[in-house]
């Protein structure tokens, strides 16, 4: 099936250092939902994005809803140790009957 | 608390034997699904439901069953014909089609 272009596939960082990372496609999507997963655990959502150009925080964390529907951002502000696990956006489009179209992941490791 | 529940957390089974793993959410959320998660890789449509009493087969169906008697449990067969069973097992839930996806806490299953 097809999957969304997830980059980088890893980072490793300092703490106090700020992240970004994003997701392209060459479709378009009506939503783009961004995960944290740690090891042994299930994803947990940090963002949702509805609208084309939408720009949404939570806490550290600021995601984008690219402006052509094909791509979504994802920054996190003054990472700390706890920030470490594999983060993945997730699209769906309007026709997907719920389908989400995932990324690779990004696996983030943060150096104290 | 609302959520989403899976059993066991961890799940040994020998080669031939079909197993079942359990999916319960108390969000009062329509559609069901199941996922499949190798190392390093990202995420696999197994089967998801939109309503009781009907399921469709996602990306990777092929030695798996489901069943969705009940709104708020979609339990998923692991049959002796799926080839590769060994895998983190994921379910999620969302409100109606188009939502926003919400994930249980995973089942490791370990074939020996």
């Amino acid at each position: 099936g097809q999957q969304l272009n997830q980059s980088p596939q890893s980072m490793f960082i300092q703490e106090g250092e700020d992240v970004s990372m994003n997701c392209t496609s060459s479709s378009i999507f009506n939503t783009w939902l961004w995960y944290k997963q740690e090891p042994g655990e299930g994803p947990v959502l940090l963002i949702a994005l509805y609208k084309a150009g939408e720009l949404t925080s939570n806490g550290r964390l600021t995601a984008q809803f690219g402006i052509t529907r094909k791509d979504s951002f994802l920054n996190i502000s003054a990472s700390i140790p706890s920030d470490v696990g594999i983060y993945f956006c997730a699209g769906l489009t309007g026709t997907s009957y719920g389908k989400l179209t995932f990324g690779q992941g990004t696996i983030l490791t943060v150096h104290p | 608390d609302g959520g989403i529940t899976q059993s066991p957390k961890y799940l040994f089974r020998k080669e031939g034997q079909n197993v079942t793993l359990s999916c319960e959410q108390n969000l009062n959320h329509d559609a069901m699904y199941w996922y499949r998660q190798d190392p390093g890789q990202g995420l696999r449509l197994i089967y998801y439901s939109q309503i009781v009493n009907d399921f469709q087969k996602g990306d990777i169906a092929e030695g798996y069953s489901v069943s969705r008697e009940k709104k708020e449990s979609f339990p998923l067969t692991v049959t002796s014909a799926q080839k590769n069973p060994t895998a983190f097992y994921l379910c999620a839930s969302s409100l109606a089609r188009t939502d926003t996806q919400y994930f249980g806490p995973g089942t490791r299953l370990t074939v020996l």
